[in-house]
């Protein structure tokens, strides 16, 4: 079974240039979340999508935004890119409904952003 | 203001032996705690976790330990084997409603010593 599979790997822009990750959930799952993790630091939550709707964020700014389709997988959009944005973006899923249990989440490879 | 805390950016065991990783909380809202590990390359791997309304819970050679009144948690690895060097995170949900979003610590680098 294939895992959470996030998409590009790694990639480099430039501030100001707009980013898309791509993240396809473990077949089954239906809820989506995404996070940062900066280094040395642990994952920030940002965004979580249940059901193709948005359920709750993070302390993000609204350059951050997300979606979910129809076939449960997701995108993370980063407008105006700013040196600080560099880190990896981290997608994972659950099977369950938010709130059914412990949050146990099966998280991607991640994407790396480097903006310089 | 971090509400989840590892306070060891690093520890070294030898193999064989226990391994103590340390956690506190601030957030009397949190009702489940978790584990994960996480491998360079890879992404964080869920280990265990623990109900608020638990003291403890097993999985073999993982234990992790909750003292509420403390706002502590400790997850125990017996015995220690070279496949557990990692990083290892303590997450924390928080109970109402919404996005169940994990808070997490910054890690705690595990090195196994042969």
């Amino acid at each position: 079974d294939a895992g959470v599979t996030q998409s590009p790997t790694h990639l480099i822009k430039t501030r100001g240039q707009q980013v898309t990750l791509r993240c396809s959930p473990i077949s089954g799952h239906k809820s989506v979340s995404w996070y940062q993790q900066v280094l040395g630091q642990g994952p920030q939550f940002i965004f979580q999508y249940y059901e193709k709707e948005e359920r709750g964020r993070g302390n993000f700014p609204d350059r951050f935004s997300a979606r979910q389709f129809p076939n449960y997988s997701s995108e993370l959009n980063v407008n105006a890119l700013l040196l600080g944005d560099s880190a990896l973006y981290l997608c994972a899923s659950r099977v369950g409904r938010p709130y059914s249990g412990a949050n146990v989440l099966t998280f991607g490879a991640g994407s790396r952003l480097t903006v310089l | 203001d971090q509400q989840v805390k590892q306070n060891s950016p690093s520890l070294s065991v030898q193999e064989g032996r226990i391994s103590i990783l340390n956690c506190d909380y601030t957030n009397s809202m949190f009702d489940y705690f978790l584990w994960y590990k996480k491998y360079p390359a890879e992404g964080p791997t869920f280990l265990i976790s623990i109900s608020s309304i638990k003291d403890k819970n097993e999985d073999g050679r993982f234990t992790v330990f909750l003292n509420k009144s403390a706002k502590h948690l400790s997850l125990h690895i017996v015995p220690s084997q070279p496949g557990d060097s990692a990083v290892y995170f303590c997450a924390a949900r928080e109970t109402g409603g919404g996005a169940d979003g994990l808070t997490f610590g910054k890690g705690t680098h595990l090195i196994i010593q042969p």
